[in-house]
């Protein structure tokens, strides 16, 4: 079966600290890695995407992403954490066939 | 402002009673979807759209319903069916079903009463 996996569920990090927040995926083919990021009592914002190409995906807020093919890993990081990056994080896949597949999410707390 | 609508943010629903929440986009997306959140299970695909008057079942539609007669609308009612309802329903679009990045709107929450 095609699944996404998140194994922490939360990110703890000190504001100024780089972050690293962990996507594998089982799923066939090439497909589309996408993260989101979700504030409390809110939708999910689009952070990026990766579809072919740099590996080294950067999205909004100074997020990146890195693409690793042999690992089917989709990791997020950022240099320099903020406390306003406090949030949960998903990470999704899109096989080339079918539906957009969540992950389960990881909470990242940054503390001051 | 181009975006996805939904309302109303809280819904009580009492036992028996079928609710509709509404999404409506103005981004001329031709696919939309619902999703239900619960806590610790991410997000779980309730119905979806690719094109005005047709949808599909996604993996938990069991006492669910849509309609989408409009391509800007696309509402999803919680029929008395639906043993569980209480749950964080968000609904997304994306400008085709083949790939392209699913925008949310903010979410709404249904409790049973």
């Amino acid at each position: 079966a095609q699944s996404v996996a998140q194994p922490e569920d939360q990110v703890n990090v000190a504001e100024g600290n780089p972050l690293t927040v962990k996507c594998t995926y089982s799923v066939s083919g090439n497909p589309y890695l996408f993260w989101y990021v979700q504030y409390p009592n809110r939708g999910l914002q689009f952070l990026l995407k990766y579809i072919t190409g740099d590996n080294l995906v950067k999205g909004s807020y100074g997020f990146e992403a890195e693409f690793n093919k042999s690992q089917t890993s989709f990791h997020l990081k950022k240099p320099s954490a903020l406390v306003s990056d406090s949030a949960l994080y998903f990470c999704a896949v899109r096989p080339n066939t079918g539906k957009l597949i969540f992950g389960q999410g990881t909470t990242l707390q940054v503390k001051p | 402002d181009g975006g996805i609508t939904q309302s109303p943010k809280y819904l009580f629903r009492k036992e028996g009673q079928n609710v509709t929440l509404s999404c409506e986009q103005n981004l001329n997306h031709d696919a939309m979807y619902w999703y239900r959140q619960d806590p610790g299970q991410g997000l779980r695909l309730i119905y979806y759209s690719q094109i005005v008057n047709d949808f599909q079942k996604g993996d938990i539609a069991e006492g669910y319903s849509v309609s989408r007669e409009k391509k800007e609308s696309f509402p999803l009612t919680v029929t008395s069916a639906q043993k569980n309802p209480t749950a964080f329903y968000l609904c997304a679009s994306s400008p085709s079903d083949t790939g392209n990045t699913i925008y949310f709107g903010e979410g709404s929450w249904l409790t049973v009463v």
